[in-house]
């Protein structure tokens, strides 16, 4: 099935630093996910986009909407050790069955 | 728990058997969907389910493939004659369905599947 390219594929960052990935699309999307997921558990939804254009931040994450809505980015500023996972993308373009596509995700690696 | 359950957590099964995976949603949500996640891999939608209908099933890979909803509640994705290809992990999320475009899925654990 379709996936959405995201990346980098992996990042291994010192605590502290800030971290930023990225997800392109062929064909537009009217909203954009970011989710987190860590081993044995299902993905947890961070940030929701639904206006080309959006910047929106939930704590020290940042994420924004394309204008061409065919992609998204997603900053964490001062990482710290919890914010170790895979961060993954999704779009949506249907608000009939509202069904996501992904992105192949980013594995966040802390080095001590 | 008010989260999305799935069951078992875990399934080893031999090649050619049939498996059953389970997904219980959050109470009161009328839409659900499964998601396969092979290793390394981001999600993969399968099917989506409105009330106790399928309405979207383009995921399913196979006609091994199989999903079904009773009560609008509970949903078992069936597996017939598996193979090797189809171990991964299969997640369910279900969704409100109030305000579409603006509330989203929640995710169970997942069912990790492995079949020697």
């Amino acid at each position: 099935g379709q996936q959405l390219n995201q990346s980098p594929q992996s990042m291994f960052i010192q605590e502290g630093e800030d971290v930023s990935m990225n997800c392109t699309s062929s064909s537009i999307f009217n909203t954009w996910l970011w989710y987190k997921q860590e081993p044995g558990e299902g993905p947890v939804l961070l940030i929701a986009l639904y206006k080309a254009g959006e910047l929106t931040s939930n704590g020290r994450l940042t994420a924004q909407f394309g204008i061409t809505r065919k992609d998204s980015f997603l900053n964490i500023s001062a990482s710290i050790p919890s914010d170790v996972g895979i961060y993954f993308c999704a779009g949506r373009y249907n608000f009939g069955n509202e069904k996501l596509t992904f992105g192949t995700g980013t594995r966040l690696t802390i080095i001590p | 728990g008010a989260g999305v359950s799935q069951s078992p957590s875990n399934k080893v099964t031999e090649k050619g058997k049939d498996v059953e995976l389970r997904c219980d949603p959050i109470s009161g949500h009328t839409a659900l969907y499964w998601y396969r996640q092979s290793l390394g891999q981001g999600l993969e939608f399968l099917i989506y389910f409105q009330g106790n209908s399928a309405p979207d099933k383009s995921g399913l890979p196979s006609d091994r493939f199989s999903a079904e909803r009773t009560g609008g509640s509970v949903s078992t994705l069936t597996i017939q004659r598996t193979q090797q290809e189809d171990s991964a992990v299969y997640l369910c999320a279900s969704r409100l369905n109030e305000r579409p475009g603006t509330d989203e899925q929640f995710f169970g654990p997942g069912t990790r599947l492995t079949v020697l």
